[in-house]
């Protein structure tokens, strides 16, 4: 697979434990965020989204927290499974759709 | 079935031969885009495109072109490709660009 994965910090969790990934922003203009996934040797797959108007957003076993005061996100996947095993990033997007993309977390399921 | 389709997905070269890697969406998408993805950096956006014969820099342009003559392809050129461009290209496409982006399957480039 590809070597996205190199220098990145790295979660571990145990298969069936919740997993917590952070996210850190410094643009205060961000005003949309999205989190994508992507496995080895694919392209980043879109997994939620929140807008800046909200604090908390759930999908299927996934939900994203925004913390605008420390502008920091989090996304919180449940019941983690092996297929979660993954580079997880966020992105922010604000003005003149201005996109910005963190480095990312790789995400490391034990069976 | 709705997706972006980057070509070639692997490409070996030499410094300084001319190479253009191709994407394409069927999504009918105004918004295309092309990042560079770097150990340790992430991704980087190089030039996007709000829509046909417009486009702008993103954050690392430097050593690259691109066209939107029609509304579902956006190649990327590289007109003489340095060996500090070897990376894996992403090429994107949204509704607008302040929308979920749908990335291709990803372009490896080693230039020697």
């Amino acid at each position: 697979g590809e070597n996205v994965g190199l220098h990145l910090p790295t979660l571990s969790v145990q298969e069936g434990d919740n997993s917590i990934i952070n996210c850190a922003y410094s643009n205060s203009a961000s005003d949309y965020f999205i989190w994508y996934k992507q496995e080895s040797g694919k392209g980043p797959q879109f997994i939620i989204d929140i807008r800046s108007n909200m604090d908390k957003r759930q999908g299927q076993r996934v939900t994203v927290l925004l913390n605008k005061t420390v502008k920091h996100l989090s996304l919180q996947i449940a019941a983690t499974q092996p297929g979660d095993s993954a580079v997880y990033f966020c992105a922010g997007i604000g003005g003149y759709q201005k996109v910005t993309f963190g480095i990312g977390t790789k995400l490391q399921v034990i069976p | 079935e709705a997706q972006v389709t980057q070509n070639p997905r692997y490409l070996i070269t030499v410094t300084g031969k001319k190479l253009t890697v191709t994407c394409s969406q069927n999504m009918n998408h105004e918004y295309m885009s092309w990042y560079r993805q770097d150990p340790g950096l992430g991704l980087r956006q190089i030039y996007y495109s709000m829509n046909v014969e417009v486009t702008d820099k993103g954050d690392v342009p430097e050593g690259y072109k691109v066209s939107r003559k029609e509304k579902r392809n956006f190649p990327l050129i590289l007109e003489s490709p340095s060996p500090n461009q070897t990376s894996l290209y992403f090429c994107a496409s949204s509704f607008q660009g302040r929308n979920i982006q749908y990335f291709g399957a990803g372009t490896r480039l080693s230039v020697l």
